[in-house]
């Protein structure tokens, strides 16, 4: 099975402030998404990588999938209180392709 | 647009109650999914769908059965509830897989007491 790994677990920063948040695997994904989920809600799809090395940015959220597609990173810059939620990396497994994720990130941005 | 509707939202159930927990899509998707969200554990696939009438087991299929019997419909049935399936179940459906993105639920947060 393979496994993602996120880290860090909690992250509490406030307004202004630069983060990165990580999720690392042993195993090669095709492709590996990134999701936020707010409380109460499900997760919703922010971006998904799919070529090694490549950058993908969404206003202030910077996302980079590993050379070796086996791993990726979150950049936020300048967090807003808008950007507090869980932060899930989520990576395609098996034949049927399944989606399987990490444990997420849960992001608390303060004013 | 509804997309992806679960139904209850809430439910708390008696260890040994039955119930079943319904998905529905309006995006003609063929693929869905049931995910359980715990605290500290992230999602973990329960079941799953490549289509009308097929379904699969994940990550996590003991204690829960599942039917797809249209399309766009998905249940998960808890036959005899037990405390350890105290979580929040969420469904999810998408055009396929891969790449493609999926589209969640609002959850269902099921208590068992």
């Amino acid at each position: 099975t393979q496994l993602l790994e996120q880290s860090p677990q909690f992250l509490s920063i406030q307004e202004g402030e630069n983060l990165t948040v990580y999720c690392n695997s042993s195993s090669v994904f095709s492709s590996l998404q990134w999701y936020r989920q707010e409380p109460g809600e499900g997760p919703v799809l922010l971006v998904t990588v799919v070529t090694g090395g490549e950058v993908k940015k969404l206003k202030r959220l910077t996302f980079q999938f590993g050379d070796a597609r086996k791993d990726s990173s979150l950049h936020i810059t300048a967090a807003q209180p808008g950007d507090t939620g869980l932060y899930l990396c989520a990576g395609e497994e098996g034949s049927q392709g399944n989606l399987i994720f990490g444990k997420g990130t849960k992001l608390s941005v303060k004013p | 647009n509804a997309g992806v509707t679960q139904t209850p939202k809430f439910r708390v159930l008696k260890t040994g109650q039955s119930m079943t927990l319904l998905c529905a899509q309006d995006m003609n998707h063929e693929y869905m999914y049931w995910y359980r969200q715990d605290p500290g554990m992230g999602l973990r696939l329960i079941h799953y769908s490549v289509g009308e009438g097929t379904t699969a087991k994940g990550e996590v299929p003991d204690g829960y059965n599942v039917s797809r019997l249209k399309k766009q419909n998905f249940l998960l049935g808890l036959e005899s509830a037990a405390p350890s399936q105290t979580s929040v179940y969420f469904c999810a459906s998408s055009y396929s897989t891969g790449t493609t993105e999926a589209f969640f639920g609002q959850g269902t947060r099921l208590t068992v007491v």
